[in-house]
């Protein structure tokens, strides 16, 4: 079975240009969330995604969106990047009445 | 609010020896705890979580974590590490079906 998948894995990206991070979840799973990694840190939570609606929003500007699509697959929206949003994007995704996570590998945003 | 600590930013281990990563937190109910791995360059990897029931819980690779509610502790044990072990350890909190929070991470290296 193919776990969670993200694209792209990595990818550059200059100052005030906009980005969009694909996710494919595991079969079956219908939640999806977004968690940025800052080198060093642990992921912080950015969105979190359930039957197509939002269902919960961390701590970060609009500039930050996210949707998830009626096959729960998720796009993550990020308009005027500054370097400051050079990140490891991690995408998870699990079942209903599952409690586990399962995250995908990730994709490497690199802002110059 | 909830948080997560990990009071260990690297631990330094030999081969063959036994490994404790703590791990703390503060939450206001009724906490789900989850123990994940992270090689260079990888996304997270779920080792063990915890929701309820027998207070020691068995993962994967030969991990095991004790949920100690007196504490507000979920240390991670492993009675012999491989090198293969080396990696970065998170510890994460979160209430049923919504976002988690990250400790900063444990960096583990294992000496020959």
């Amino acid at each position: 079975d193919a776990g969670v998948t993200q694209s792209p894995t990595h990818l550059i990206k200059t100052r005030g240009q906009h980005v969009t991070l694909r996710c494919s979840p595991i079969s079956g799973h219908k939640s999806v969330s977004w968690y940025q990694q800052v080198l060093g840190q642990g992921p912080q939570f950015i969105f979190q995604y359930y039957e197509k609606e939002e269902r919960g929003r961390g701590n970060f500007p609009d500039r930050f969106s996210a949707r998830q699509f009626p096959n729960y697959s998720s796009e993550l929206n990020v308009n005027a990047l500054l370097l400051g949003d050079s990140a490891l994007y991690l995408c998870a995704s699990s079942l209903e009445a599952d409690y586990g996570y399962t995250f995908g590998s990730g994709t490497r945003l690199t802002v110059v | 609010a909830q948080s997560v600590t990990q009071p260990d930013i690297h631990i330094t281990v030999s081969e063959g020896a036994s490994l404790e990563l703590r791990c703390n937190y503060s939450y206001g109910a009724t906490p789900y705890l989850f123990w994940y791995v992270q090689s260079p360059g990888q996304g997270l990897q779920l080792l063990l979580k915890y929701f309820s029931g027998d207070t020691l819980v068995q993962g994967i690779k030969g991990f095991e974590a004790e949920f100690k509610r007196s504490q507000s502790s979920f240390n991670l044990r492993k009675p012999s590490v491989h090198w293969s072990d080396a990696a970065e350890y998170f510890c994460a909190v979160g209430p049923y079906g919504q976002n988690f929070v990250f400790g900063p991470g444990t960096r583990l290296s294992v000496l020959p």
